[in-house]
């Protein structure tokens, strides 16, 4: 079946760091991959997408490219801040699937 | 511009109460989704429906029922709550299309005491 493996959490930063955060997929095919956000006491909002292989998401200076070759779909910010401090999921969409399939979260902290 | 509407916000219920989590998304979306966020855990689905009248089990349906009786409204029936229930309560809507994202309400945090 399709899943979603994310870096363990959780991470740690201070202001104007580089961020990655790792995941990797298993799915048939060619899935849909999302990156959502959950800020405290919030729901989740959509932070970037992509739809194909080499697409790269990009919103708020975060991004990830589609990596077929690798299953991977790392998220990447050259410089944090704190309000960036959140829980962030990595998710897959399996062509006529009907439910996303979601990583286990990474909290983010970022410090002044 | 109101996407997927959920109440209450929090709500304190005793052990063997009943009672009814709302949801509504006024996007015409026809797949909708329950899950539960546990403190520190990911998501967990609940159960989802893919249309008015048709709904299906998740990963933990236990303890729960669902209707889907208009496109617009999913709500979540707890019948006899127990502390195992404590949890932060999402719904969710997509369009029924590929690649197409989830929208989230803003959760409903539920104590069972």
């Amino acid at each position: 079946g399709n899943s979603v493996t994310q870096m363990e959490g959780p991470v740690t930063l201070s202001e104007e760091a580089f961020l990655t955060i790792n995941c990797t997929y298993t799915a048939t095919g060619y899935p849909s991959l999302f990156w959502y956000v959950q800020y405290p006491g919030e729901g989740l909002q959509l932070l970037l997408k992509a739809t194909k292989a080499d697409d790269k998401g990009s919103n708020k200076g975060f991004e990830a490219t589609y990596r077929k070759e690798t299953t991977s779909f790392h998220l990447e910010k050259g410089s944090v801040q704190v309000s960036d401090s959140a829980v962030y999921f990595c998710a897959l969409l399996r062509g006529s699937a009907r439910q996303l399939t979601f990583g286990s979260g990474t909290q983010l902290t970022v410090l002044p | 511009n109101a996407g997927v509407t959920q109440t209450p916000k929090f709500r304190i219920l005793k052990i063997g109460q009943s009672m009814t989590l709302q949801c509504t998304q006024d996007m015409n979306h026809n797949y909708m989704y329950w899950y539960r966020q546990d403190p520190g855990m990911g998501l967990k689905l609940i159960y989802y429906s893919v249309g008015a009248g048709i709904t299906d089990k998740g990963e933990v349906p236990n303890g729960y029922n669902v209707s889907r009786s208009t496109t617009e409204d999913f709500p979540l029936r707890l019948e006899l709550a127990a502390p195992s229930q404590t949890s932060v309560y999402f719904c969710a809507s997509r369009l029924d299309r590929e690649g197409t994202e989830a929208f989230f309400g803003q959760g409903t945090r539920l104590t069972v005491v």
